[in-house]
């Protein structure tokens, strides 16, 4: 079965400082990855996706993501986060034998002081 | 496109009583998926249709928990009866392929008293 580990729960930044979210998964077959972000009391929207094709996936906000294969990872990676990037995001994988099913993991909490 | 729609928005009833959480999922998706989120247990998929049928249902904690999708447009989620430990927030969510990911609605926050 696939399952997704956030390392790190709560990620406490100031402003203009870059930040790196981790994520590892496990899955013994081909997957696909996201990227969530929860706002305070509204849904998740999706940041990005990775398919196929170029490993490193972009979203239109400046994040970045890189699958990395042999490690199990998909980081979630910005250079200079906002205040207004305070939210909690979460990975997930879909895929394999799960059906139309996405796992998600725990969510990090991404907190930008000024 | 409006998105995916849930209503309500805030529900509080007292303990006891039936609870019933609606879902109209984007047009031309053809999964939809109910997810309850608390700060203890985070997300957590309840159950999941794919062109109407149930799929797995593995996540509905009780019998007390029910859900129907009579039609591609709707669905209900229903709690009967409701206990405190039900409050969360109830997110619906569909898709056109596991590859396209989900679009979830802004949820139901529920407070059982």
């Amino acid at each position: 079965a696939q399952s997704v580990t956030q390392l790190d729960s709560q990620v406490p930044v100031f402003e203009e400082a870059p930040v790196e979210l981790r994520c590892n998964y496990s899955s013994s077959v081909s997957v696909y990855l996201f990227w969530y972000v929860q706002y305070p009391n509204q849904g998740l929207q999706l940041l990005l996706k990775y398919l196929s094709g170029s490993t490193l996936v972009e979203s239109i906000n400046g994040f970045e993501a890189e699958f990395n294969k042999s490690q199990t990872s998909f980081h979630l990676r910005k250079p200079s986060v906002h205040i207004s990037d305070t939210a909690e995001y979460f990975c997930a994988v879909a895929g394999g034998n799960q059906g139309g099913k996405l796992i998600f993991g725990q969510g990090t909490e991404l907190s930008v002081k000024p | 496109d409006a998105g995916v729609i849930q209503s309500p928005r805030h529900e509080v009833t007292e303990m006891g009583q039936e609870v019933t959480l609606r879902c109209k999922p984007i047009s031309g998706h053809n999964s939809l998926f109910w997810y309850r989120q608390t700060m203890m247990r985070g997300l957590e998929l309840l159950i999941y249709f794919n062109n109407n049928v149930p799929i797995d249902d593995s996540g509905m904690p009780e019998d007390r928990f029910s859900a129907k999708m009579p039609n591609a447009s709707f669905s209900t989620l229903k709690i009967q009866p409701s206990e405190p430990r039900d409050s969360a927030v109830y997110f619906c969510a569909s898709s056109s392929g596991q590859g396209n990911g989900y679009t979830f609605g802004s949820g139901t926050r529920l407070t059982v008293v």
